[in-house]
């Protein structure tokens, strides 16, 4: 399954509202998707697990939704560390496959 | 808390052995779940390579398979990744990382480790 994340790079100010989208080849169990945030340097961070619930410690500004083909990723209220790549992924077929990542940056 | 710690060289030549290992802590491996590799090449995405369960049973990513080995030791609670014929497409920083047990995404990782292929 082909994941397909939009938009590429999202430019954004601290405050407004982020929505990201992925997008799937074929239909994913929803238990078996996840949102990622990762930062210069640093692993990977798991942001949401099952399409919609959040990781521990997640701030609730963060929330997924989406079922299907279709999910996304809402942060409600951007704060000045939210600005970094995330990516999806979903498990399939007893494997597993990535987005190619939305890039967040600061307006 | 649970943490991961990847080990191994950092530079490996061209058509030879790719051979890390991942130190876990804070969670006894047989306890469950799966555990992965995932590598991202600089500047790009993230590609899952494989997992292992604790019993051994291991998953590849059918674009490396031919070339990729996982084996698990509960004596050491550690897990490795071996992968052979390397290129210079090897060059990635590697992870390692504990599933959420039924959930199939990637709680804990390690913080990787940067192998490059070059003579």
């Amino acid at each position: 399954i082909v994941l397909t994340q939009s938009p590429g790079t999202l430019t954004l100010s601290p405050g407004e509202r982020a929505t990201l989208s992925c997008r799937a080849s074929q239909t994913v169990i929803s238990n078996y998707f996840s949102w990622y945030q990762q930062k210069p340097g640093q692993a990977p961070r798991l942001l949401i697990y099952g399409a919609s619930s959040r990781a521990t410690g997640i701030p609730d500004r963060f929330s997924g939704s989406g079922s299907g083909t279709d999910f996304t990723l809402t942060i409600s209220r951007l704060e000045p560390e939210d600005f970094a790549i995330y990516y999806c992924q979903q498990y399939g077929n007893t494997w597993y496959t990535f987005g190619q990542g939305t890039k967040l940056e600061i307006k | 808390q649970v943490q991961l710690q990847e080990s191994g060289p950092g530079l490996v030549k061209p058509s030879e052995t790719l051979s890390l290992t991942c130190n876990v802590s804070g969670y006894s491996i047989s306890s469950g779940t799966f555990w992965s590799w995932i590598r991202q090449p600089p500047g790009k995405g993230l590609e899952w390579i494989g997992n292992i369960y604790h019993s051994g049973n291991p998953y590849y990513n059918p674009s490396l398979k031919s070339r990729v080995t996982l084996s698990v030791d509960t004596s050491k609670n550690q897990f490795s990744l071996k992968l052979n014929s390397v290129t210079a497409a090897d060059t990635a920083i590697y992870y390692c990382a504990r599933d959420l047990w039924g959930n199939y995404c990637f709680e804990y990782w390690g913080q990787g480790v940067l192998v490059t292929v070059s003579s």
